[in-house]
Parts: C-alpha cells; structure tokens; sequence
C-alpha cells in the first residue's frame, strides 16, 4: 500500500519555464513533507520541506505547496534549468515519536531541455 | 565538510554469503539512518539509530539483517546468507537529530548472484 504517490514517472518541461511535480498521501498522520533531488550515482538531496501548519514554502527558484485537505503537495520551479534534470523524490514523516522516519514515494524523473 | 561516505560503492556477492556496508555520518551527526531503494522505487526506511541505540529497527526486513553502530558515529549494515531479493542500492543518512532532513551518502549497490 504505497501511502506517497507521485503518479508521474517523468516529466519534461523547456529551459525557463515552469516545472511542476506532484504528490500525493494517503496517511493522514504525515504533518512534514520534503523533497529530495537525486542524480544518477548519488545519494538523494535534500531540497525543501513544508510542516503541516504551513501551505507554501519558497526557497529561491523552489516553492512547495500544501493542500491538506486534498492531501496533495506539489514542487514548482521556476524557471527550469538544464542542470534541475534529475528524479525528484517525495517524502513524508508523523509528528511526535515517528518523526524521523521518511516514507518516500517513487519518484519523478525531471528532463529539462535547453 | 565531509558529507555521509559509504563503502564499498558497489558489492557483488553470491547467494548466501555474508556482507558488511560501512557508513561514516556527518560528525557532530547523532541520528543515523539506513534505507534500501529497489529498481524503480523510493527509498525505503530500514532502521533508525539515535546514539549508539537503534531506536526503531522495524523496517528490517528478516533477521538476516543486523545493524551496529558502537561508538555512535560508524555504522555498518550486515547482511547473512544473502539472498538474490536483497539486491538494491543500501542509503546511509545522519541528520542533527530525529526529525530533521537526513542528508544521503552515494549508497552501495549491493548484487547478489
């Protein structure tokens, strides 16, 4: 039973415009979510995270956004870059004692042509 | 600074042998993670590590899995009678502490043919 969908494998947008990741849960004790950029040979990268108590979150060119009425985040960046070419992993934790355990989806693949 | 290093990068073994993976968190790091990414999958969480403890080792798939990390810095994940299912990319990550973005190692590809 995955409990953080990302539904879509790959995704290619244009240098310098808008690419838009999508996530979604299931389990509605998750209250932290992240997102993890990952290349080829690497360990994933943390990039940005949102707490439940918050619906936005920007750090320069990466914004996350939160609905937890619908249980869905997105990852939005802008403008798109060549070197942002890489699979983007959403992940999701508990509060209190289960913090620290990430539940992650299963990625999307993001190619960004010049 | 030295991020999370893990060796070896890549492991090939045959079925039923014994493995060892070696991870080095960030100093100053107390919590310490390991994960397992399948082909085509996210990461998984296997166990989690505050201090010299395992706190919780529930995502542990079987007990051929065995985690250690004495001195609470160096962890190694060892791995009995392996098996061809056990073969995966094994992700370190240490963090301050429970509850803050783990930062990854490069992993080991561990085979098992």
């Amino acid at each position: 039973d995955q409990q953080v969908k990302q539904n879509s494998p790959s995704l290619s947008v244009q240098e310098g415009r808008i690419s838009i990741l999508n996530c979604d849960y299931t389990n509605s004790m998750f209250d932290y979510f992240l997102w993890y950029k990952k290349y080829p040979a690497e360990g994933p990268t943390f990039l940005i995270s949102i707490s439940s108590i918050k619906d936005k979150n920007e750090d320069g060119r990466f914004t996350v956004f939160l609905n937890k009425s619908a249980k869905h985040l997105s990852l939005h960046i802008v403008p798109s870059q060549p070197g942002d070419s890489a699979v983007y992993f959403c992940a999701a934790s508990g509060s209190g004692g289960s913090n620290y355990k990430l539940t992650f989806g299963k990625g999307t693949l993001l190619t960004v042509n010049p | 600074g030295a991020g999370v290093s893990q060796t070896p990068s890549n492991k090939v073994t045959e079925k039923g042998k014994y493995v060892e993976l070696r991870c080095d968190p960030i100093s100053g790091h107390t919590a310490l993670y390991w994960y397992r990414q399948s082909l085509g999958q996210g990461p998984e969480f296997l166990i989690y590590f505050q201090g010299t403890g395992a706190a919780d080792d529930s995502g542990l798939p079987n007990d051929r899995f065995f985690a250690v990390r004495p001195e609470g810095s160096v962890s190694t994940l060892k791995i009995q009678r392996t098996e061809r299912g056990d073969s995966a990319v094994y992700l370190c990550a240490s963090s301050l502490k429970g509850g803050t973005p783990p930062y990854f190692g490069p992993g080991t590809r561990l085979t098992v043919t």
